[in-house]
């Protein structure tokens, strides 16, 4: 069963600080993963997407590295922001055996700054 | 203006009662879909349409129904609501990828309680 799991589930750090959030999965056959951010009450907005063969892409004072062996991919966040203050979540997209794309999404990661 | 736009953003309702959720889009996408979020759940997937003649159920479908009334437009309804379908709904819409991978354009949600 396709699986993605992030950790920690909520982060709370200072204002200009730097972070650092996990995914893993176990999503066969992989074809890329996302990185989204979702305010509370909003719609999730996409930050990054990797393919199989992107190790490190950004996004700003966003970073997501992706680790396809250890199936393993992190999120960091440089000199954070109030307005950094969100829900991240990974998603990672399998082909199916018609080429169609599957999706298992996360549950997030629930990063709080404070001033 | 919104690309994806939700509406109702809010509705509460009782048990029994036929609710539908209706989404419009300005980004020229094809594809459509609908998702559901839940607390300490991932999103899923409940229906996609990739063009106006094409309907497809998602993981969990059961109970609900979708029109697609034209590119524009994806309907979902819940022809008889059950309280179990409580939680924050999300269309989203993508463009056919000439390049892997598809990013996801999502609206800004539509939170039903249902009674």
């Amino acid at each position: 069963k396709n699986q993605v799991e992030q950790s920690p589930q909520s982060l709370i750090i200072l204002e200009g600080k730097n972070c650092t959030l996990q995914c893993n999965y176990t999503v066969s056959p992989f074809s890329n993963l996302r990185w989204y951010k979702q305010d509370t009450g909003r719609g999730p907005v996409s930050l990054t997407i990797m393919t199989f063969s992107e190790n490190t892409k950004s996004n700003g004072r966003y970073t997501a590295t992706l680790d396809a062996d250890t199936k393993q991919s992190s999120l960091h966040i440089t000199a954070s922001q109030l307005s950094d203050s969100a829900s991240y979540i990974c998603v990672v997209s399998a082909i199916s055996n018609f080429g169609n794309e599957k999706l298992t999404f996360g549950t997030g990661t629930r990063l709080t700054i404070i001033p | 203006d919104a690309d994806v736009t939700q509406t109702p953003r809010n509705r509460i309702t009782k048990t029994g009662k036929r609710i539908m959720l209706e989404c419009s889009q300005t980004k020229g996408h094809d594809r459509m879909y609908w998702y559901r979020q839940d607390p300490g759940l991932g999103l899923r997937l409940i229906y996609y349409s990739f063009d106006v003649k094409d309907i497809n159920k998602g993981e969990i479908s059961d109970g609900y129904s979708v029109s697609r009334q034209a590119q524009a437009k994806f309907s979902l309804s819940l022809e008889s609501a059950i309280p179990n379908q409580t939680a924050l709904y999300f269309c989203a819409t993508s463009a056919e990828p000439t390049v892997p991978p598809g990013e996801l354009f999502f609206g800004e949600g539509s939170r039903l309680t249902v009674l």
